[in-house]
């Protein structure tokens, strides 16, 4: 059954520092997403995908983030100049139409120092 | 905004009983609501899809209701099973998936 898949499974940088998170969503899937969890609370929408741009972004997903596709496959979050609340799970999903079922991966760990 | 509550943090029960898992939203009524699965460290794992003119849905030993009109639905699992222990998030479909912060499922054997 194919499934999203993440990478790195975990990510520990230092405070200041830019990070990318990878995802490569299920092949046939045409929206994109990124969620986050912090540890002990809900998950939350970050930005949605489509056609090579942004569909929605929350509050959360401001001049600090960026999404990319840049390939084919890959679909990217950058963190640029984390902060120590950055640190959370980051889920990437897809699904295939617009209000569709979205699968998710199993998600990077990033811990910000 | 809209606001989803899930009824309790944490719900204990004894293998074999059926659990039960409230959802209430405030607000919009979505177009469809979801329920999902999620284990300790890992992501979302989709379970089931019921639909605004959907009174009920099924599958094996799961069954989800929608009453729009109380804005809530409920996640029932049959002869529940230690294996189903879990936490069990409700999401709304409006513009996004919102979550609710889940419920903490524990079947005791």
């Amino acid at each position: 059954e194919p499934e999203v898949t993440q990478t790195p499974s975990h990510q520990v940088t230092q405070m200041g520092q830019e990070v990318i998170l990878r995802c490569v969503p299920i092949s046939n899937h045409l929206y994109f997403y990124w969620y986050r969890q912090i540890l002990g609370q809900k998950v939350e929408f970050l930005v949605s995908f489509y056609n090579n741009e942004i569909s929605e972004k929350s509050e959360i997903f401001d001049d600090q983030f960026s999404v990319e596709r840049p390939d084919g496959s890959n679909f990217t979050l950058k963190i640029r100049s984390t902060k120590l609340e950055d640190s959370a799970m980051y889920f990437c999903a897809s699904s295939a139409g617009l209000r569709e079922t979205q699968y998710f991966g199993p998600g990077t760990r990033l811990l910000v120092l | 905004s809209q606001k989803i509550e899930q009824n309790s943090e944490a719900l204990n029960i004894q293998e074999g009983k059926t659990a039960t898992l409230t959802c209430n939203y405030t607000n919009y009524s979505p177009a469809y609501l979801q329920w999902y699965r999620q284990d300790p460290g890992r992501g979302p794992v989709f379970l089931l899809l019921i639909r605004e003119n959907e009174k009920e849905k099924r599958k094996e030993r799961l069954k989800v209701t929608f009453d729009t009109t109380l804005k809530q639905s409920l996640f029932h699992i049959t002869a529940s099973q230690p294996a189903d222990s879990a936490t069990y998030l409700c999401a709304l479909v409006i513009r996004t998936l919102t979550f609710g912060k889940g419920t903490m499922l524990l079947v005791s054997p």
